[in-house]
């Protein structure tokens, strides 16, 4: 199974902050990935696929980029609904694999 | 608008097996992949394996690999994990989630039931 880091694991930022995730694969997936948010108990919600494209209803101070097996994800002006934790997830094959999340807390 | 909607919560004893449930109602199943996933207590997202209802094809995550077994039915738009052999650290909230498009898993999970806690114990 391809496996999946991100970085950082946990961060603080204040209202208003630019906020960047990284998300890093094993292998090469080309664009074969998808970023969620999760709030405490709530089923995670689809923000980005393929990489860069924006999931329909979602802010667009949420973005995406990257290809290959390097991807961030950039909150451009953090809002208090947006404290929650983020998962990478790639779906190059039939076998997908979530990222282990980072969590974005209140400074 | 698809809306998936899971079986109630369930505890068992280590060892035995449990069976969940996601009927679709409003959309599209039988063509996207149908993916389950699980989230132990203050943990993460951990993605077990899928099943495309038409062609009742599964993939596993290699960790679950013979202790679990996703099924579906198209009559029904009902798809099912089962679970063997459970042990404490399998008490989680089990979630099934809709692949957006029947093209693939390039465009993420867009649908997602609301959760099934399943807590193992003695």
């Amino acid at each position: 199974d391809i496996q999946m880091t991100q970085s950082p694991s946990s961060l603080s930022a204040s209202v208003g902050d630019r906020v960047t995730i990284t998300c890093r694969t094993s292998q090469s997936i080309s664009s074969y990935l998808n970023w969620y948010q999760q709030k405490p108990g709530k089923a995670p919600k689809l923000l980005i696929y393929a990489a860069s494209s924006l999931q329909s209803g979602v802010p667009s101070r949420f973005s995406g980029s990257g290809s290959g097996t390097d991807f961030s994800l950039t909150i451009s002006s953090l809002q208090p609904e947006d404290f929650a934790t983020y998962y990478c997830q790639q779906s190059y094959r039939s076998v997908y694999t979530f990222g282990p999340g980072t969590k974005v807390e209140i400074k | 608008q698809v809306q998936l909607v899971q079986s109630g919560a369930e505890v068992k004893k280590p060892g035995s097996s449990v069976k969940v449930s996601c009927k679709a109602s409003g959309g599209s199943f039988s063509r996207h992949v149908i993916s389950w996933v699980r989230q132990a207590p203050g943990q993460g997202l951990e993605w077990m394996g899928g099943i495309i209802p038409i062609s009742a094809t599964a993939n596993y995550a290699q960790k679950f690999q013979g202790r679990v077994t996703i099924s579906a039915d198209e009559v029904t738009t009902t798809a099912y994990m089962e679970l063997k052999s459970l042990r404490s650290d399998d008490t989680a909230v089990y979630y099934c989630a809709r692949d957006t498009s029947p093209k693939g898993g390039r465009y993420g999970m867009d649908v997602w039931g609301q959760g099934t806690t399943v807590t193992v114990s003695s």
